[in-house]
C-alpha cells in the first residue's frame, strides 16, 4: 500500500542550526514526491517538489531535498535555519497512476531565536 | 483569482445529523482530494477523483461521501455513520497526470465540530 513515514514528529532546534527531516515512502512504482509546509495559521504552501531528473532539488526560503531511490526516502534539508522556519512541514507522494496524493503525519519545527 | 474555495469556514453539526462541506476550484484541474487533518496524525486522505463521474475511496473513507458531477466542485458529505466527525478538513486539486506539473493546491479549511 501506498504510504509515507516521517519519524520526526517534533523538532526543536536553535537559530542557525542544520535541519534535516527524514522522509520515507513505499509505493515501488513512479511516484512524485512533495514537501509541504504549514504554519501557524495558514493553508499548505508548496516548498518542493520531485518528479524526475537531478535528485537534488531545491526550493523556497532555502530547503532543498535529495531523492535517494535505493533508500525510497526524500529527505528535507536546510543549511541554516532561522526563527521564521518554525512550521509543520509535510512529506507526501503522488502515485502517478492513480492520481492518489498520500502525505505523512507531519513534523513540528520549532526554531527558538 | 484563481484557486480553491472551501466553505465554510466553521461548521457546527449536531450528533446524529448529516453535514455537506463545499470545495470548487477554477483551476481547471481534473483531480481533487478530501484529507482530515487531526493533531500528530497529519493529513488522511479520505476520498479522491482522478475526473468528473469518477471517485475513489482513500484511507480513511468510511462514514463520509463524495460526488463528482462537476469538474469545478467536489462536495464532502459527512454522514452520521462517520464516528469521530470533530476535525480540520481540507480540499486539494491538482492537474492530472500527464501534464509536467502536478502539485496540489490547498483550500484553507473547513473545521467541523460536532456538539
Amino acid at each position: 500500500a501506498q504510504s509515507v513515514s516521517q519519524h520526526n514528529h517534533h523538532v526543536i532546534l536553535s537559530e542557525a542550526a542544520s535541519l534535516e527531516l527524514g522522509c520515507n515512502y513505499s509505493y515501488g512504482g513512479t511516484v512524485n514526491l512533495f514537501w509541504y509546509v504549514q504554519y501557524p495559521g495558514q493553508h499548505l504552501q508548496l516548498l518542493l517538489k520531485y518528479f524526475s531528473g537531478d535528485p537534488l532539488v531545491k526550493g523556497i526560503k532555502g530547503f532543498e531535498a535529495e531523492f535517494i531511490k535505493s533508500k525510497f526516502s526524500f529527505n528535507l534539508r536546510k543549511p541554516s535555519v532561522q526563527w521564521s522556519d518554525t512550521a509543520e512541514y509535510f512529506c507526501a507522494s503522488l502515485n502517478t497512476g492513480f492520481q492518489k496524493l498520500v502525505f505523512g503525519t507531519g513534523t513540528r519545527l520549532l526554531v527558538s531565536p | 483569482d484563481g484557486g480553491i474555495t472551501q466553505s465554510p469556514k466553521y461548521l457546527f453539526r449536531k450528533e446524529g445529523q448529516n453535514v455537506t462541506l463545499s470545495c470548487e476550484q477554477n483551476l481547471n484541474h481534473d483531480a481533487m482530494y478530501w484529507y482530515r487533518q487531526d493533531p500528530g496524525q497529519g493529513l488522511r486522505l479520505i476520498y479522491y477523483s482522478q475526473i468528473v463521474n469518477d471517485f475513489q475511496k482513500g484511507d480513511i473513507a468510511e462514514g463520509y461521501s463524495v460526488s463528482r458531477e462537476k469538474k469545478e466542485s467536489f462536495p464532502l458529505t459527512v454522514t452520521s455513520a462517520q464516528k469521530n466527525p470533530t476535525a480540520f478538513y481540507l480540499c486539494a486539486s491538482s492537474i492530472r497526470q500527464g501534464y509536467p506539473n502536478t502539485e496540489a493546491f490547498f483550500g484553507q479549511g473547513t473545521r467541523l465540530t460536532v456538539v
